[in-house]
């Protein structure tokens, strides 16, 4: 059964601080891997989707990175912004059973 | 990219009354669509899979009887909650997989289900 973990599972910043975000995952068969963000009461904003056969993907100041055999993915937000602040999740879209799991995510606070 | 549909946003309904909730792939066909639950402050669980034409498939603890999922089209699929009772109450978040074209899902905006 595939586990998704994302550490920290709260982080604080002042404006300005390049971060990491982290998701492991526990089973390598994957297709593909995909950042979201959420804001409170709200539903999901596709950030970034890595297929498995990719190492990374850039959009603007986000830049994800996919290892595979380590069951290893981190989201690095660059110049972070208060706009920002939201919770990101993470979510594996497994081989051998066609869906995603997602893990517990990671609430982001950017201070001004 | 594709887009995902849900109706209502939201809905507020009284103890024992049965909710359905939408999920319309606009532009695209969805082979397979899945419901998720997201309680405050927690992740997104998947409930169930369903294909369209056929049964669906519930995630363990998801009783089948009270969440009902009917996938009639490749483009709708529905969810039921039977019976709601104030501990139902969720945001509720389906998906749409295109199957062979795509191996991406894509999301709806979810609907916020608030039982009295």
């Amino acid at each position: 059964k595939q586990e998704v973990t994302q550490i920290p599972a709260a982080l604080s910043v002042p404006e300005g601080e390049n971060l990491v975000l982290n998701c492991s995952f526990t089973d390598s068969a994957i297709y593909n891997l995909q950042w979201f963000r959420q804001d409170p009461g709200k539903g999901l904003t596709s950030l970034l989707l890595i297929q498995s056969s990719q190492r990374e993907q850039t959009s603007g100041r986000l830049n994800a990175s996919l290892d595979k055999s380590s069951g290893r993915s981190t989201l690095y937000i660059a110049a972070s912004q208060p706009g920002d602040s939201a919770t990101y999740l993470c979510a594996v879209l497994n081989t051998n059973a066609g869906k995603s799991t997602f893990g517990d995510g990671t609430t982001l606070t950017v201070k001004p | 990219g594709a887009v995902v549909s849900q109706h209502p946003s939201w809905v507020i309904c009284k103890s024992g009354t049965s909710v359905k909730i939408e999920c319309r792939s606009l532009d695209f066909q969805a082979t397979t669509m899945f419901w998720y639950r997201q309680f405050p402050k927690q992740s997104l669980m998947l409930m169930a899979t369903s294909n369209e034409g056929s049964k669906a498939t519930y995630e363990q603890g998801v009783e089948k009887d009270k969440f009902l999922i009917n996938h009639a089209s490749l483009t709708l699929s529905t969810l039921t909650v039977t019976s709601a009772h104030p501990e139902d109450s969720s945001f509720y978040i389906c998906s749409a997989y295109p199957g062979l074209a795509g191996l991406e899902q894509f999301f709806g905006p979810g609907t916020r289900l608030t039982v009295l």
